[in-house]
């Protein structure tokens, strides 16, 4: 399992981002997908899960109405859109996939995309 | 603020064990069915190290191992290791809105 992840950076206030994790070495269609996110210095929080077909999806508070997470099967790929982001949205951006089909354990992580929020 | 309490530290001596302990704060853990742990070493991404309360996936050793009582959840590592130095934090899925908690997690010393 490989996942990995791109499209951090520097962003100002206000701005978008559009962050990528391009899944390979698993059936990358029947698992369920997580973004995970760490402030610098501090605990993991979590931040949205899809289901494997994109028929579920939640966030965590902090982000609803802002981020929108997605997915394309085809491409093997989970997506987070960030929009109208704010300082304390900077973090280490890591997706998770699923332990196993039915259990929403993280089981496999990439390495992380720092985003930076900041004029 | 951690809707799953655990310890800010713990530590212990090569060769000893110690327990981390998460607790939820509305008959959360006691209420939903899983509990997973996770290993983080400095600079890395998290490790998955138990899930469903209680199963090691493989390549994980089987001196972690996982609990749950009432509600309370426990990690315990034996037979502590340097490589054992790292963050653990304790997580569980609620099924719905807020999908998603994980606790403060504790930094486990190796003295």
């Amino acid at each position: 399992v490989q996942l990995v992840e791109s499209g951090g950076g520097v962003v100002r206030p206000g701005r978008s981002l559009r962050l990528s994790c391009a899944a390979s070495g698993f059936s990358f269609s029947s698992y369920g997908m997580h973004w995970v996110r760490q402030a610098p210095g501090k605990g993991l929080e979590w931040v949205a899960v899809i289901w494997y077909d994109g028929s579920k999806i939640y966030y965590g508070d902090s982000v609803k109405g802002r981020f929108t997470i997605s997915r394309d099967n085809s491409k093997n790929t989970v997506y987070l859109q960030m929009n109208r982001l704010r300082a304390e949205d900077t973090a280490v951006y890591y997706c998770a996939s699923w332990v196993r089909y039915h259990d929403c354990a993280m089981g496999s992580w990439g390495p992380g995309t720092l985003v930076s929020v900041s004029s | 603020q951690s809707a799953l309490t655990q310890p800010p530290s713990a530590s212990g001596s090569p060769g000893q064990s110690v327990t981390i302990s998460c607790t939820g704060v509305n008959s959360d853990i006691g209420a939903y069915n899983y509990v997973s742990w996770y290993q983080q070493r400095p600079g890395k991404a998290p490790k998955l190290i138990i899930y469903e309360d209680s199963t090691r996936p493989s390549g994980v050793p089987d001196r972690f191992s996982g609990s749950k009582s009432g509600n309370t959840a426990s990690l315990s590592v034996s037979g502590l290791q340097a490589d054992d130095e790292a963050d653990y934090y304790c997580s569980l899925s609620t099924g719905s809105n807020d999908f998603v908690l994980f606790g403060g997690g504790t930094k486990l010393t190796v003295l």
